[in-house]
């Protein structure tokens, strides 16, 4: 089973919809939960981190669910620049190395 | 301010030959990561370094796999001898606090 499991999509939305993304995690001893963009050939770049509360970042909402080990991203709004890759990304207690699911392909079009 | 870079964007060899990827973190950044991404899977942590001393290198394949980080600045990644499951695209990243910041990877194609 892999340790970060994400539905790879694609996901093809009008411009102005709202689209959101789920992601499981295995390990219970996650401590860190990050939202991750990659365009087309690019490197990995921070979206935002996910904490317990839930966070909110302009158009783009993060949950983290501990006790269902769900993390989840909502993108209101949804524009052509949205057009990307969102990866899931954990990191596990006292360690640094980021685990990556394989990243859900978002497509919004005109 | 520079990101990180790395070097070659793009890299053609054949089985058996060898291999060295450079990578040049943040000016400052005491943590370096290299990680990798094999077609089709997920990228995968392969270790860290803190200054110059290996943190975790868990994620390092196989002993063909050599990675050094001398004077704790730029690093290296060297490949030998190179097998047809090596490729992927090497990304390298580097941290001051909790957000790593990516290069742009070198893409390893092995024939």
């Amino acid at each position: 089973r892999k340790e970060v499991e994400q539905d790879p999509g694609p996901f093809n939305v009008p411009e102005g919809a709202t689209v959101a993304f789920n992601c499981t995690y295995s390990n219970s001893a996650s401590q860190s939960f990050f939202w991750y963009r990659q365009d087309c050939r690019k490197e990995p770049k921070l979206l935002m981190s996910v904490y317990s509360s839930g966070n909110e970042d302009g158009r783009f909402t993060a949950q983290l669910n501990r006790a269902s080990q769900y993390i989840s991203l909502l993108i209101r709004d949804s524009k052509l620049s949205d057009s990307a890759t969102y990866l899931c990304v954990v990191t596990f207690y006292n360690t640094d190395k980021l685990i990556f699911g394989t990243g859900t392909r978002l497509q919004v079009f005109p | 301010e520079a990101g990180v870079t790395q070097f070659p964007s793009h890299s053609v060899i054949e089985k058996g030959q060898t291999v060295t990827l450079r990578c040049d973190p943040i000016s400052g950044h005491d943590n370096l990561y290299w990680y990798r991404r094999v077609m089709g899977k997920e990228i995968k942590f392969l270790l860290h370094f803190v200054k110059e001393s290996k943190q975790d290198e868990s994620g390092m394949p196989n002993n063909r796999f050599l990675a050094e980080r001398t004077g704790g600045t730029y690093s290296t990644l060297k490949v030998q001898p190179a097998e047809l499951e090596d490729s992927g695209v090497y990304f390298c990243a580097s941290s001051y606090g909790v957000e790593q910041f990516f290069g742009p990877g070198t893409r390893l194609t092995v024939l």
